[in-house]
């Protein structure tokens, strides 16, 4: 079946750190790759998507590129801000949305 | 404007009780969708709907159900509310269930306690 493993967490940086959370999927069909972060208290939010092989997805900073031949959707981002704090959420769509465990980054001034 | 919105944000309750969470969108999305989130923050799905087809995760307890009064509505209904029940439950909705690119937007959460 469809599935999707990221890294696990806490990741702990400091400010202005590179950061990668890596993220790679399982799929039998094209899926579409999608970042979300859930800050403190809050519901998911999409961060970033890409629907086919070689797209890159981008926003606030982050970048992320649909690799199909290694299976991966790393997410990048080149300095990191305290209020990047947050769980990143790794997560396919192919006949239904399939999310990763999550992963923890805490950014400390 | 809120585009998901659930309530209440905050439920304590006894076992055994049965209680609902509501759920409203205000995108005009055809697909809706309950989210249970444990405490070690895995999602899991648990239904998603349209007002064609209703899909149940099959490791969901019969317990609980989904209602969709209308179109921007589903609520979640659960009967003889056990302690693994507490988590977080999110709704969400979509434009779309069958597009492979389509985004679904999260509510903010209704986080469930039952002693």
């Amino acid at each position: 079946g469809n599935s999707v493993t990221q890294m696990e967490g806490p990741v702990t940086l400091s400010e202005e750190a590179f950061l990668t959370i890596n993220c790679t999927y399982t799929a039998t069909g094209y899926p579409s790759l999608f970042w979300y972060v859930q800050y403190p208290g809050e519901g998911l939010q999409l961060l970033l998507k890409a629907t086919k092989a070689d797209d890159k997805g981008s926003n606030k900073g982050f970048e992320a590129t649909y690799r199909k031949e290694t299976t991966s959707f790393h997410l990048e981002k080149g300095s990191v801000q305290v209020s990047d704090s947050a769980v990143y959420f790794c997560a396919l769509k192919w006949d239904d949305m399939r999310f990763g465990a999550g992963t923890r980054l805490t950014v400390k001034p | 404007d809120t585009a998901v919105s659930q309530t209440p944000k905050y439920l304590v309750t006894q076992m055994g009780n049965d209680k609902s969470i509501k759920c409203e969108q205000n995108l005009g999305h055809d697909t809706m969708y309950w989210y249970k989130q444990d405490s070690k923050k895995f999602l899991k799905i648990m239904f998603s709907y349209n007002n064609k087809e209703l899909i149940i995760n099959e490791t969901v307890p019969n317990r609980f159900s989904p209602k969709s009064p209308d179109k921007p509505h589903l609520n979640l209904h659960i009967n003889s509310l056990e302690l693994g029940d507490s988590a977080v439950y999110f709704c969400a909705s979509s434009q779309a269930s069958g597009v492979t690119g389509d985004t679904q937007y999260f509510g903010p959460g209704t986080r469930l306690t039952v002693l």
